[in-house]
């Protein structure tokens, strides 16, 4: 079964960082381009970032392109989301999920405020 | 980049209703194309791919079609655990673009 289970969110002050994780179960990890989709409250779906299945390609929508660094562990299946210099426009709960979107994880909230 | 226009924002239906709902894309994105519901309080889930295929498991009363700049998602009977905000998304380029959803409520 294909379990993504993200972690590392919570409150944030605007200006600070803070670095999700997602582990992956159930399939081969290495063999799959990720990504990271977020979803403000009460708003819409945003595709955030893509990272190809060797991590040598990455793709940022313009928000937060210079500020957000999506990577990946192959060996501890795990992806990652390091976002600086965060704002609170970047507040919603961020979802993994595989890049052909097929499986999801349960999310996790990130709140930007002071 | 891609703009995906979902219609209608919201609509109200009956168990049993044949419900279609449409998205359009701004550009020809082929049959790059999929289709999630996502129920409140839950992550979306896929429902079709590549614009017309059925994921594994959802019932045969969805179905996509369309290629290019048009798309629609029919369910041919309403039943009551469909109510759920229904996203269209593109892949055929980055930035990868959502439509903006429609709300499905049951009268």
């Amino acid at each position: 079964e294909v379990q993504l289970v993200e972690s590392g969110g919570g409150l944030v002050q605007p200006g600070r960082s803070m670095k999700l994780s997602c582990a992956a179960s159930g399939f081969t990890f290495s063999n799959y381009g990720m990504a990271w989709v977020r979803q403000a409250p009460t708003k819409g779906l945003e595709w955030v970032a893509t990272i190809s299945y060797d991590g040598s390609s990455t793709y940022y929508r313009d928000s937060v392109k210079g500020r957000f660094t999506i990577s990946r562990d192959n060996a501890k299946s795990t992806l990652y989301l390091q976002m600086n210099s965060l704002r609170s426009e970047d507040t919603a709960t961020y979802y993994c999920t595989r890049r052909i979107m097929d499986y999801w994880g349960q999310g996790v909230m990130v709140t930007v405020s002071s | 980049n891609t703009v995906m226009t979902q219609s209608p924002t919201s609509m109200f239906t009956s168990v049993g209703d044949r419900v279609t709902m449409s998205c359009k894309a701004s550009q020809n994105v082929g049959i790059n194309v999929g289709w999630y519901q996502q129920k409140t309080g839950q992550s979306p889930k896929r429902l079709i791919y590549w614009a017309s295929n059925r994921d594994t498991g959802v019932p045969d009363r969805f179905t996509g079609s369309g290629s290019g700049t048009d798309f629609t998602l029919t369910i041919s009977n309403m039943q009551a655990e469909d109510p759920a905000i229904y996203y269209c998304l593109q892949h055929n380029s980055y930035p990868l673009t959502f439509g903006s959803g429609t709300k499905l409520e049951i009268k």
